[in-house]
């Protein structure tokens, strides 16, 4: 099955840095690779996306890289605001078009400080 | 359009009870997830269902838990003679019909055994 690592498991940034989280993939099956966000004691919701045809997609202050060769992907966020601050989650899937099962990775504490 | 309701929002058990955790998937959508999260842990895949099938349970302990998503009403995660490692935060998700690799979760259960 599929295995997903996700790096680091908590960053602190000021606010105005850029954060970066790293996920790896072990499935090269996987073509659709997704990142969640979860606020304290709230349900993870989708931030970006990005399909194994793509290189690269961009969402205001969010990016997603996909090196799909190399099997890792990222998630760049710019000028941090403390909102920001959650839990970050990367998955990987399959999509075959009937299903898709969703890996996540252990996920990133990411902490904006002022 | 309500998103995806779970309820209770918390469900407090003694061990050796049984605990019965709800979803009710976003309206139009037919594909239901069931993941569970472990404090300080990523989301594990239990299960798949769609109307009145399980497509894959393969993430799913062998013994204690089920899972059901009848043709009326919400769908039914069940574990019996609960023990207290089943303590944790368990979230549902639904997906539509027509793309079915987008999730949208719910708020999630927190399961207590004492």
């Amino acid at each position: 099955g599929e295995n997903v690592e996700q790096h680091p498991s908590t960053l602190s940034v000021q606010e105005g840095d850029s954060a970066v989280i790293k996920c790896t993939y072990s499935d090269s099956a996987s073509n659709y690779f997704p990142w969640y966000k979860q606020e304290l004691g709230k349900r993870p919701q989708l931030i970006i996306d990005i399909r194994s045809n793509v290189g690269e997609k961009k969402d205001q202050r969010i990016a997603v890289t996909l090196n799909k060769t190399a099997k890792h992907f990222s998630l760049h966020i710019t000028e941090t605001q403390p909102e920001d601050s959650a839990v970050y989650f990367c998955a990987a899937s399959p999509y075959t078009g009937t299903a898709s099962k969703l890996t996540f990775g252990t996920g990133t504490r990411l902490q904006v400080t002022l | 359009n309500a998103g995806v309701m779970q309820n209770p929002r918390h469900l407090v058990r003694r061990r050796g009870q049984e605990a019965r955790l709800r979803c009710s998937p976003m309206k139009g959508h037919s594909h239901v997830y069931w993941y569970r999260q472990l404090p300080e842990e990523g989301l594990k895949f239990m299960v798949y269902l769609q109307k009145e099938n399980i497509i894959d349970e393969s993430g799913m302990p062998k013994e204690r838990f089920s899972a059901e998503f009848p043709k009326e009403g919400p769908s039914i995660l069940r574990i019996q003679q609960v023990v207290r490692g089943d303590s944790a935060a368990y979230f549902c998700a639904s997906s539509p019909q027509q793309t079915n690799e987008k999730l949208f979760f719910g708020s999630g259960t927190q399961l207590s055994v004492l």
